[in-house]
């Protein structure tokens, strides 16, 4: 079946302007995870979702980003007036179940790259 | 919060040879994922240990997990060209908390 499918693929904006990622995650799974990774670095967790809900929003950098998922099904990251600094690959990941119960493995996206100009 | 440690951060080895990435964590685990990410791509989940000592192989790699499940390590032998790519580990302290904690990842380069 289909994969994890993120969009779009690469997005060049200006500072200042807001930009939406969209995650569409395996059907079935109901965690999704979002991710950041900057050139040549590990990955930083943003947020997940276990359904619709974000029980911990704590990995967000700041309040500029924001999170939200409908349907249990597709999410957006929205981040606010864009800095240079959120320059980065942003992946999503979506799991069947919700770690801590034996775990489950994540399936990412290709991810979108962020370029802020 | 939960600290992870992964080294060495760059291995550089001739094809042939064997290469081997480790994971530290400041706490106790409920279980460790390892993924692989070739230059490029993305994260691709290689395999997950739960069990304190627990030791799994695949083809060529084997994966270990601590007797305490603090620590982890993954060994590649006879590398080839396709192993290039970056191996990270994943962390769960399992319980309430859902976050999977990624190491800063090892990058192999193989030379043939």
């Amino acid at each position: 079946g289909a994969g994890v499918s993120q969009s779009p693929s690469n997005k060049v904006t200006e500072k200042g302007k807001d930009v939406e990622l969209r995650c569409d995650p395996i059907s079935g799974h109901t965690a999704l995870y979002w991710y950041r990774q900057s050139l040549g670095q590990g990955l930083e967790f943003l947020i997940y979702f276990q359904g619709n809900s974000a029980p911990d929003k704590s990995g967000l950098p700041s309040d500029r980003f924001s999170a939200e998922r409908t349907g249990g099904s597709v999410s957006t990251l929205t981040i606010q007036r864009t800095q240079q600094e959120d320059s980065a690959v942003y992946l999503c990941a979506s799991s069947l179940a919700m770690l801590g119960l034996g775990g489950s493995p994540l399936h990412f996206g290709n991810g979108t790259r962020l370029t802020v100009t | 919060g939960q600290q992870v440690m992964q080294i060495p951060q760059y291995q550089h080895v001739q094809e042939g040879e064997d290469f081997t990435t480790y994971c530290n964590s400041s706490t106790t685990l409920s279980n460790i994922q390892w993924y692989k990410q070739r230059p490029g791509g993305h994260p691709v989940f290689l395999i997950q240990l739960v069990k304190s000592g627990e030791v799994k192989k695949q083809k060529r790699l084997t994966f270990q997990f601590g007797e305490a499940k603090k620590n982890s390590s993954l060994h590649i032998t006879a590398t080839q060209t396709t192993d290039v790519g970056t191996y990270f580990c994943a962390l769960n302290s399992g319980g309430s908390n859902y976050k999977l904690t990624f190491g800063k990842g090892t990058l192999l380069t193989v030379n043939p």
